[in-house]
């Protein structure tokens, strides 16, 4: 059975303040790791698209990183905003193209 | 960027009867939609794949006949909940893609089914 799992579960962060969280996902029949940013009532927004062992992603101040070869990928929020709450979502994506979503990291910043 | 849209966004309904909930992309044609349905705390759960113009596959475990999807057009699915139950009650959204097999989907902002 595969499996994607996203840690911590939820996470409080001051303003101002970086912070990372993990997804894990199987290391076999990779073909892409998709990270979605998702804010309540609204469109989950694509965040990164990566493939390749070792790509490393960034979008202003969120970046992330891949390892396929051991099956995890980090997300990086550098000095964190209030507008930066939501829920970050990973989904692996096998050589099947079948999509498999995290339960996903809900981030609080506190101002 | 691509839209995707879903109505309504919240509904209730009574037992029993049965909420058809449309998914349109505005500004792509959509080979492929997706259904997903999400409870509380967990991830994002694949119910059906649908192809414009064939029926939809739906993921092991999803009634087909509970839960009915047409992708009549380009740019319209459909996925009525049939006979709903309380248990039911859940968040649906809808995804589309439009040339196949690339990385990126487009969600709809979901919608809220309350089944009293």
């Amino acid at each position: 059975i595969l499996n994607v799992e996203q840690s911590p579960q939820s996470l409080h962060v001051q303003e101002g303040d970086s912070t990372n969280f993990t997804c894990s996902f199987p290391s076999s029949n990779f073909y892409a790791l998709h990270w979605y940013r998702w804010e309540t009532a609204k469109s989950p927004e694509a965040l990164f698209v990566m493939t390749l062992n070792g790509d490393e992603k960034k979008k202003g101040r969120i970046s992330a990183t891949l390892n396929t070869k051991e099956g995890y990928s980090y997300l990086y929020i550098k000095g964190s905003q209030p507008e930066d709450s939501a829920t970050y979502l990973c989904a692996f994506k096998d050589s099947n193209y079948q999509l498999i979503w995290g339960a996903g990291t809900k981030l609080i910043i506190k101002p | 960027g691509a839209v995707v849209s879903q109505h309504p966004s919240r509904v209730i309904c009574k037992s029993g009867t049965s909420v058809k909930i449309e998914c349109r992309s505005l500004d792509f044609q959509a080979t492929t939609m997706f259904w997903y349905r999400q409870f509380p705390k967990q991830s994002l759960m694949l119910m059906a794949t649908s192809n414009e113009g064939s029926k939809a596959t739906y993921e092991q475990g999803v009634e087909k006949d509970k839960f009915l999807i047409n992708h009549a057009s380009l740019t319209l699915s459909t996925l009525t909940v049939t006979s709903a139950h309380p248990e039911d009650s859940s968040f649906y959204i809808c995804s589309a893609r439009d040339v196949p097999n690339t990385y990126e989907q487009y969600f709809g902002p979901g919608t809220r089914l309350t089944v009293t």
